[in-house]
């Protein structure tokens, strides 16, 4: 079983969705990352999470640490938004990190 | 700031070879991590050094080894090569407490 679980691998949606994106993990963590991979390979952080809510524009993530589950969520989703989502959960000290799968999402005009 | 970088960029080996990484991170950030991603297995953590020091470490044969430089690069080292470590190769680097910043990646294939 993997220690961090992710829903749905695949998501497609039209302009202008409200998109939801679901991690669960099954370990103590020190936080919760999300991150999005763009084709190509980049890969750039979008929230660090130790609880409660935070928001960057149209991407909101929350995190319930007593359920262990986190979402990140997009608003008014674009074309642009259409990427790879990844949760990471950091354990410990430092920077220790256990991967989701990934959410692959689409994003049609 | 100039971001993470990675160098090579895409490498070709063949199996049984040696290869060495490096990934110079952001200026005043003491910890660099490295990752492997494949189609397959996804991301995967190899190891983390920080302070010249590996902190944490993934579970993946000695094979795979790495360092850090007083100056905070780091290299890794993958040593007798098998196809099955071709992979994009990622590093990130993190100022204490804060979010992680990832490099372009090394996109090496094993042939």
């Amino acid at each position: 079983k993997n220690e961090v679980e992710q829903s749905p691998q695949n998501l497609t949606a039209q302009e202008g969705e409200f998109i939801t994106i679901n991690c669960s993990y099954s370990v103590g963590i020190s936080a919760l990352h999300w991150l999005q991979q763009h084709p190509g390979g980049g890969i750039v952080s979008l929230f660090m999470l130790s609880s409660g809510k935070k928001k960057h524009g149209r991407l909101i993530a929350t995190i319930n640490i007593q359920e262990k589950h986190s979402s990140l969520h997009i608003t008014a989703s674009h074309p642009r938004d259409s990427a790879v989502y990844i949760c990471a959960a950091a354990r410990g000290t430092g920077n220790q990190f256990y991967f989701g799968t990934g959410t692959s999402l689409t994003v049609i005009p | 700031k100039a971001g993470v970088t990675q160098t090579p960029r895409y490498l070709i080996k063949t199996r049984g070879q040696q290869v060495t990484l490096s990934c110079s991170p952001i200026s005043g950030h003491r910890s660099v991590s490295w990752y492997q991603q494949t189609p397959g297995q996804g991301l995967q953590f190899l190891f983390e050094y920080f302070s010249e020091t590996q902190r944490n470490k993934g579970n993946f044969p000695g094979r795979f080894s790495g360092r850090q430089f007083s100056n905070s690069r780091s290299e890794m080292n993958v040593s007798t090569l098998e196809l099955g470590d071709s992979a994009l190769y990622l590093c990130a680097s993190t100022a204490t407490g804060t979010e992680q910043y990832f490099g372009p990646g090394t996109r090496l294939t094993v042939t």
